[in-house]
């Protein structure tokens, strides 16, 4: 089972929007609204961000936001802060067999 | 709410590893506890998920065979045993628990596999 596919990084300036794609095929994306996102500064543990591909935890800044289309997941940062820059992760649910695959994961700059 | 795992390890190949996952602050049988490791630099990999209620497990096709997963419920405690260890499993090894979200992740633990 491959990983999805992110982009290696993606960058803005701050108070700027941000968009993460996170493509996968039917078999996981495509299939369940099982898309979970992930924000992981260095040297730390990850930090669910976004669950079932658009809801947000509790304590989760609105700021965060998720899509989903046919097979490709978004993560979106509005008013982009200088605490945004992190690694950023996606996660699907792909079954009973595969169960879940990561993306390759993206670095978000803050310029 | 937290997951607190056991210390660093260092193995040599082919010995095994088991890394314990302790859960406070919520009933450790509600949610499944999934295991995650990451090689340094490198991105996330799921191995495999224990539901603490049942028993059942779950195992990424890559850990078939090398990779067993069990708990003690009277202690709220999750392991993860891996064996016939390589230098390849040399990563940070996290246990996190949810349902098909990992809503909260242990500190990680590192696994150093080396002759």
């Amino acid at each position: 089972q491959s990983a999805l596919t992110q982009p290696a990084s993606v960058s803005g300036s701050p108070g700027q929007s941000i968009t993460i794609s996170c493509t996968g095929t039917s078999s996981d994306v495509g299939s369940y609204n099982l898309v979970s996102w992930y924000q992981q500064h260095p040297g730390k543990a990850p930090k669910l961000m976004i669950y079932e591909g658009s809801k947000r935890p509790s304590g989760v800044s609105n700021r965060f936001s998720g899509s989903k289309s046919g097979n490709t997941a978004s993560l979106t940062i509005s008013g982009l802060q200088a605490e945004d820059e992190a690694d950023y992760y996606c996660c699907s649910y792909a079954g009973s067999s595969i169960f879940y695959v990561f993306g390759t994961g993206t670095k978000v700059t803050v310029l | 709410v937290q997951l607190v795992q056991s210390g660093a390890e260092v193995k040599k190949p082919g010995a095994s590893v088991k890394v314990s996952c302790k859960a406070s602050g919520y009933t450790f049988t509600s949610f499944d506890i999934n295991w995650v490791r990451q090689a340094a630099g490198q991105g996330l990999e799921w191995m495999g998920r224990l539901n603490p209620s049942t028993g059942h497990i779950g195992r990424g096709q890559k850990f078939q065979g090398r990779l067993t997963m069990t708990r003690n419920t009277s202690i709220g405690t999750a392991y993860m045993e891996l064996t016939s260890l390589k230098h390849e499993d040399t990563a940070v090894y996290y246990c996190a628990s949810g349902g098909d979200s990992f809503d909260i992740w242990g500190q990680g633990t590192t696994v150093i596999v080396s002759s």
